[in-house]
């Protein structure tokens, strides 16, 4: 199985300021014949479920805010919220989809400081 | 408007059984992948099968291997969940979820508001 290590489990950031999570793939889960990552990242808020923000690794979701972001390749993924904003509090999953079993993080839990 | 609402949860004792049904609309259903994904109380995502658009293939992770059925009636819009051997682990909210397309080699952009099971005697 795809091990997914998210860092770190939890994040206070000031709001305006950058949020970055990273998410470590015990394998790459870039498919080498389309060139593609099959890392996803979502957003889950208490009593809800998660809402997918980006796609390929770095492909936003539509309808997503442009201050999400979605880096790396291989088995180095990174979420970056350019200027957190207070709607953004919520735990955050990476998830690959490159091998069965699916699996995601453990969840980065971010907060305003 | 793709939709999905789950039902079926509730309380069950250990190793009993229940099926949960996920009733989808706004898509061709018979075309898409689906997924379940559950979620113990306070705690991650855990994918526990998919079934493919095209040929109906299923797959699981080992911690539902010859527990869990997924199957799905195109006729009906509605995927379905069979579980067994119930333990109090199988305690979560399960979400259902929908693929991209016919392959279950893919992310979730649409998920359901879930459903509760509780394994407790």
């Amino acid at each position: 199985d795809i091990v997914m290590t998210q860092s770190p489990d939890s994040l206070a950031v000031s709001l305006g300021e950058r949020a970055t999570i990273n998410c470590k793939s015990s394998q790459s889960v870039l498919y080498s014949s389309n060139n593609k990552n099959y890392l996803g990242w979502y957003q889950q808020k208490p009593g809800q479920p998660p809402k997918l923000l980006i796609f390929w690794a770095s492909t936003r979701e539509s309808g997503v805010p442009d201050r999400f972001s979605g880096s790396g390749s291989g088995t180095d993924f990174t979420l970056t919220i350019s200027s957190l904003q207070a709607e953004d509090v919520a735990v955050y999953y990476c998830q690959q989809y490159y091998n069965i079993p699916y699996t995601f993080g453990q969840g980065t839990k971010l907060e305003i400081k | 408007e793709v939709q999905l609402l789950e039902s079926g949860g509730g309380l069950v004792q250990p190793g009993g059984s229940l099926r949960l049904s996920c009733a989808v609309s706004g898509f061709t259903f018979s075309s898409y992948a689906m997924s379940w994904v559950r979620q113990a109380p306070g705690k991650g995502l855990e994918w526990v099968s998919a079934i493919s658009g095209s040929d109906g293939s299923t797959y699981y992770p080992d911690s539902v291997k010859g527990r869990f059925t997924i199957s799905r009636d195109n006729s009906k819009n509605t995927l379905y969940l069979q579980m067994s051997s119930l333990r109090a682990e199988d305690t979560a909210v399960y979400y259902c979820a929908k693929a991209l397309g016919s392959s279950t080699y893919s992310y979730f952009a649409y998920w359901g508001p879930g459903t509760l099971v509780t394994v407790s005697s």
